[in-house]
């Protein structure tokens, strides 16, 4: 059981590339969400999605795209970083439900230059 | 809208009790969560109220007031493993089923000998 798993863990891009940050969990949890966390401004919701076919934008989604075609995988798209998109990315899961606690991937941390 | 405020920074004395204050105004509310969060990880799951009280688990304790939009985290006999940052979560009821979960900006606490 390898809970939330995110890749890759460092990554730096420049100005106008695209990417995708991967988020995988095993535990059959019908949420998965992604934030992102800058100093002094917590965590901050990006995206989210409550089962396989269904997304929603959180508070901050300009800029990131995102699909869920299976329970299992919710990949964060950049499709042009913007230096104003370095930060730390945690993708987080849980079981639906009010009491669910999320579980948190291990977060990747991007540079945009 | 959703405000979560909570303290920058607090610093307590090894072995001593420290309490960690939180409010909250959101359109609705389904319950509050914190986290902890050591520098370079990912946020771990500490505590759960959607009633008002105190909720008790080993050295640390959280307490609830939903009329008052309050909450706190105490923490009891300070270990230095304890200096991390707390945060504080709070999941909106929107009438549909969603884990979302807005945070605060966390509280910095530094634990000295």
């Amino acid at each position: 059981n390898a809970g939330v798993t995110q890749t890759p863990k460092f990554q730096v891009l420049k100005t106008g590339q695209s990417m995708t940050l991967q988020c995988a969990q095993d535990m059959n949890h019908e949420y998965m969400s992604w934030y992102r966390q800058d100093p002094g401004m917590g965590l901050r919701l990006i995206h989210y999605s409550v089962g396989a076919g269904i997304t929603d934008q959180g508070e901050v989604p300009n800029g990131y795209n995102v699909s869920r075609s299976t329970t299992e995988d919710f990949p964060l798209r950049l499709l042009s970083a913007a230096p104003s998109q370095t930060s730390v990315y945690f993708c987080a899961s849980s079981t639906l439900g009010a009491g669910e606690k999320l579980l948190f991937g291990s977060g990747t941390q991007l540079s945009v230059l | 809208g959703q405000n979560i405020d909570q303290p920058t920074e607090m610093t307590a004395t090894e072995g001593a009790i420290v309490q960690i204050n939180c409010t909250y105004q959101t359109s609705g509310f389904n319950g509050l969560f914190w986290y902890q969060q050591h520098a370079g990880e990912a946020p771990t799951f500490l505590s759960y109220n959607v009633l008002d009280g105190l909720e008790e688990k080993g050295r640390f304790s959280s307490f609830l007031s939903r009329s008052k939009g309050y909450s706190y985290l105490l923490l009891k006999e300070l270990q230095m493993k304890d200096s991390a940052s707390y945060l504080c979560a709070v999941r909106p009821y929107y009438g549909g089923a969603t884990n979302k979960l807005i945070f605060g900006t966390g509280t910095l606490l530094a634990v000295q000998p």
